[in-house]
């Protein structure tokens, strides 16, 4: 497959172990936050979203948190896998339009 | 996988030329967003488009243009295109303009210009 970013901040974890991936996001006025995934020659996948009345929000193996204090978002990833690997995004959503996407940070497992 | 497709997946064109990528949106979602993808960077967004008519556009050039049809399909044009064109477009769909909708991507059209 293609590579989707070459010189990424890169984030290397040991199979079963947690993973977090931060992202600070720019816009004081976004209120919707997204973590996406994307895997070599695909489009992003949508992991899990957030509302900015929250500040924690759970799904499967995942968690997003949400500092709207120090605009900062975080990934956390429980008991990570191989299929894990990947490069994530965070998005932002100022209420218009369009998702502003921050630069990625790749996630590599090793066994 | 997403319901949302694009073709080609990979295309080579030369300095100058146009090219239209295309982009079938998933069934039932009535809006579609263009976003282009340089290699190493996060998706930048390009254009949106609701009920075909444009919703919104990013600081592109006015030589990125699209079109949204009655299915909702949804095609990017580029004219004159430049070295600096070279990059992942990706195409999103989602079931409303509304800013908290997710949005569903598809896989993309690799652009080489030349």
């Amino acid at each position: 497959g293609e590579s989707v970013g070459l010189h990424l901040p890169t984030l290397s974890v040991q199979e079963g172990d947690n993973s977090i991936i931060n992202c600070a996001y720019s816009n004081s006025a976004s209120d919707y936050f997204i973590w996406y995934k994307q895997e070599s020659g695909k489009g992003p996948q949508f992991i899990i979203d957030i509302r900015s009345n929250m500040d924690k929000r759970q799904g499967q193996r995942v968690t997003v948190l949400l500092n709207k204090t120090v605009k900062h978002l975080s990934l956390q990833i429980a008991a990570t896998q191989p299929g894990d690997s990947a490069v994530y995004f965070c998005a932002e959503n100022p209420n218009t339009d369009k998702l502003i996407f921050g630069t990625g940070t790749r996630l590599q497992v090793f066994p | 996988e997403t319901g949302v497709t694009q073709s080609p997946t990979h295309l080579i064109k030369t300095r100058g030329q146009q090219v239209t990528l295309r982009c079938s949106s998933q069934s039932g979602h009535n809006t579609v967003s263009w976003y282009q993808q340089a290699l190493g960077q996060g998706p930048q967004f390009i254009f949106q488009y609701y009920r075909e008519e444009e919703n919104g556009r990013g600081n592109f050039p006015p030589r990125f243009s699209g079109l949204q049809f009655p299915n909702y399909s949804s095609e990017l044009n580029v004219n004159a295109l430049e070295l600096d064109d070279s990059a992942l477009y990706l195409c999103a769909s989602s079931l409303s303009q509304g800013y908290d909708y997710e949005q569903y991507f598809g896989p993309g059209t690799r652009l080489t210009v030349t």
